[in-house]
């Protein structure tokens, strides 16, 4: 089993809709979990960190943990076409000198 | 904003040459990584850096990796030997306060 699961997609969405991307993971060490924007060659940019089990929000964008399933999720409230990226989740035991394992992205296209 | 840059964006090289890929972070992180990203796929992690000495890395980042803070600003990643499974995006980054952020990436392309 892979440490980090996430659906590759493409995920089509038309525009205005909650977009929901998920990720599972195996190793409960993972405490630490991240969300990654990243646009066609370009670096990741971070959208969101969490620790905790529940939800955190800034602006459109809920990330969602749930510890004891071991699956966290990111939603998108009113999707734009400057969404579609490929959305990345990212976990690590702790921040900093531990690794940090990278799901392999959701391609996400936002419909106009 | 302070933004973590590297250079060069694209670096063509040939089989078994020796290559230097540049990363200036942040001044406020303490703490560095490498990771590539072979086109298509996920984002691999090869080393983490901290009070100048590696603290982890991968099985990927064999002898031929090797990591340098050579000036308190520059944070080098050295491939001695490139092969052609060496192509890729680097990506450099940087952490502070639990925060990683990523730099724009090298491109390298070995012949």
């Amino acid at each position: 089993q892979k440490e980090v699961e996430q659906d590759p997609g493409p995920l089509s969405v038309p525009e205005g809709a909650i977009v929901s991307l998920n990720c599972t993971y195996s190793n409960s060490a993972f405490q630490y979990f991240m969300w990654y924007r990243q646009y066609s060659r370009k670096g990741p940019e971070l959208l969101m960190y969490t620790y905790s089990s529940g939800n955190k929000e800034d602006g459109r964008f809920t990330a969602q943990v749930d510890k004891s399933s071991k699956y966290i999720s990111l939603f998108i409230r009113d999707s734009q076409p400057s969404d579609s990226a490929t959305y990345l989740c990212a976990m690590t035991p702790a921040p900093g000198t531990y690794k940090y394992i990278f799901g392999t992205g959701t391609r996400l296209k936002v419909l106009a | 904003e302070p933004e973590v840059t590297q250079t060069p964006s694209h670096q063509v090289t040939q089989m078994g040459q020796e290559v230097i890929l540049r990363c200036v972070p942040i001044s406020n992180h303490l703490y560095f990584y490498w990771y590539r990203q072979i086109l298509g796929q996920k984002v691999e992690f090869l080393v983490s850096f901290y009070n100048n000495e590696i603290s982890e890395k991968s099985e990927i980042f064999d002898d031929q990796f090797s990591v340098e803070r050579p000036d308190g600003s520059n944070f080098t990643l050295k491939i001695r030997s490139t092969k052609l499974e060496d192509s890729a995006m680097y990506f450099c980054a940087g952490l502070n306060s639990g925060e990683q952020y990523f730099g724009p990436g090298t491109r390298l392309t070995v012949t």
